[in-house]
C-alpha cells in the first residue's frame, strides 16, 4: 500500500527566504507525482507535475524535483512571498499508466510567509 | 476550456438525514471521474472513481454511494448520514495538458454533521 509522507507538517519563514518542502512515498512504482496548493477552505491548485521518468519540472519560483528509485520529491520556492501562505500536497499516481489516475496525498504542509 | 463545478460550499446536516453533493465538470467529455474527502487531520483520500457512464468503482467501504447519471455529472449520496462522514468533499477529473495527464480538483463542499 503506497503511503506518501510530507515534512514539516507546518513551516514559518520570513518573506524573501528560499525554502524546501519534502514529499516521500514507500512504492517508487509510480505513474508520476503532482504537486498541489491549497487555500483555507478552498480546493486544490495543481502546481508542477513530474512524470515518472523526468528529474524536475520548473515553474516561475517553484522547482519540484523527483527521486524515483529513492522515493523522493522536493518543492522549492524562491523568494517566498507572503501570497505563497498556504497548504502544500504532495500526491503520487498510483497507478500503472493507464487511463486512470488515483491519487494517494500527503497529509500536506501548512507554510506561512511573513512579511 | 475545462471548469468543473461543485455545490454546494458548505453543507450542515444532522445524523441519520440524507445527503447529495453534485459535481459537473464542463468542456470535455468522458473525463475520468473522482470523489476524495479530506477529513480533519487526515490526508485526502480517494472515495470513488468513474470511468463512464453507471460505471462507479469504490475505493473503500463506507456509507457513502456514488452514482454517474450522465457523462459529466458525478454524484456522491448517503442515505443516513453518519458523523464520521464530516469533512471536505473533494470531486476532481483527470485531463491532458499539454500531453500530460494531470489531476483538475472543484472547490470543494464543507460537510459538517452534527
Amino acid at each position: 500500500k503506497q503511503e506518501v509522507t510530507q515534512i514539516p507538517a507546518a513551516l514559518s519563514v520570513p518573506e524573501g527566504e528560499n525554502l524546501v518542502l519534502n514529499c516521500s512515498f514507500t512504492d517508487s512504482a509510480i505513474y508520476n507525482l503532482q504537486w498541489f496548493r491549497q487555500d483555507p477552505g478552498k480546493g486544490l491548485t495543481s502546481l508542477l507535475l513530474i512524470q515518472s521518468s523526468q528529474r524536475e519540472q520548473t515553474s516561475g519560483r517553484l522547482n519540484a524535483s523527483l527521486d524515483k528509485s529513492s522515493g523522493r520529491s522536493t518543492l522549492y520556492i524562491a523568494a517566498s512571498q507572503p501570497g505563497d501562505s498556504a497548504t502544500y500536497l504532495c500526491a503520487v499516481n498510483r497507478d500503472s499508466g493507464g487511463s486512470n489516475y488515483k491519487l494517494t496525498f500527503g497529509k500536506g504542509t501548512l507554510l506561512t510567509v511573513n512579511p | 476550456s475545462q471548469t468543473i463545478h461543485q455545490w454546494p460550499a458548505t453543507l450542515v446536516q444532522p445524523v441519520g438525514s440524507p445527503l447529495s453533493l453534485e459535481c459537473t465538470v464542463e468542456g470535455t467529455s468522458n473525463p475520468n471521474l473522482y470523489w476524495y474527502r479530506q477529513a480533519a487531520g487526515r490526508g485526502l483520500q480517494l472515495l470513488f472513481y468513474s470511468i463512464g457512464i453507471d460505471q462507479i468503482s469504490s475505493e473503500v467501504p463506507q456509507n457513502l454511494s456514488a452514482s454517474r447519471p450522465q457523462d459529466r455529472q458525478f454524484i456522491l449520496s448517503s442515505k443516513k448520514l453518519l458523523l464520521s462522514d464530516s469533512g471536505f468533499y473533494l470531486c476532481a477529473w483527470n485531463g491532458q495538458v499539454m500531453g500530460q495527464t494531470e489531476a483538475f480538483f472543484g472547490q470543494g463542499t464543507r460537510l459538517t454533521v452534527v
